[in-house]
């Protein structure tokens, strides 16, 4: 089964730009948007990101998107404290006759 | 505002089957677009997509779990139902209903029920 690669953990001081890197296939993030959810300790998940580089209403503009060719990023400038979470990109893939979600393997992000 | 809410057991037996249900509100399984599906996360693992059913009863799931799940709507109920057959300590993790429309994402999410397999 298709995967995507994140690396395990990221970190940065408060006021600085942590960005997080999401690599995946022609067949995910080559030809589909990217998603990316953030997960606070014990609680569900939360779109932060959609449509590779659209935020929902409420996500500050500190978070943001971007794509390019089979590999996606997310940034966040301005690192808060509230941001030390786990973040996971995630796709449509189209490798097989029935499309299927995939998650990223997880990012942690450290706010030192 | 949407709502899901998962529920069943806690504790199952290794081969036995699991059956969870997703209660929804906020929205209606019959509109065009809408979708509600399960994601689960082993403890202290990353998140795993199971499956989505959609409004027309078009069905998708994890290709690796494929041949053990089945998803469900009753929409008069407002609920969905995964079932996954022959679970093994492996399933053992926290399972979240979620719901798309329209879209390529999941912003709604419940907030999980952990199911532990264990004899």
């Amino acid at each position: 089964q298709s995967v995507m690669t994140q690396p395990p953990s990221a970190s940065g001081t408060p006021g600085q730009r942590v960005t997080i890197s999401c690599s995946g296939s022609d067949f995910n993030i080559g030809r589909n948007t990217v998603n990316w959810y953030q997960q606070l300790p014990g609680t569900a998940p939360k779109l932060v990101i959609y449509a590779d580089s659209l935020r929902p209403s409420g996500v500050p503009d500190r978070f943001s998107g971007s794509k390019s060719g089979a590999s996606a990023s997310l940034a966040i400038s301005g690192l808060q404290s509230e941001d030390e979470a786990e973040y996971y990109c995630a796709a449509w893939d189209d490798s097989l006759n029935d499309p299927f979600y995939v998650f990223g393997t997880g990012t942690k992000v450290i706010v030192l | 505002q949407i709502t899901l809410k998962e529920s069943g057991p806690t504790l199952v037996k290794p081969t036995q089957t699991l059956t969870l249900t997703c209660s929804f509100s906020g929205f209606s399984l019959t509109t065009g677009g809408v979708g509600v599906g399960w994601v689960r996360q082993p403890p202290g693992k990353a998140l795993e997509w199971l499956g989505l059913i959609y409004w027309n009863d078009n069905k998708r799931y994890s290709p690796s779990l494929k041949s053990r799940l089945t998803i469900t709507k009753d929409t008069s109920k407002q609920l969905v139902v995964l079932t996954m057959t022959t679970v093994d300590p492996v399933d053992t993790g926290t399972y979240f209903c979620i719901q798309t429309h329209s879209s390529s994402s999941f912003p709604n999410w419940g907030r999980g029920t952990l199911v532990t397999v264990s004899s």
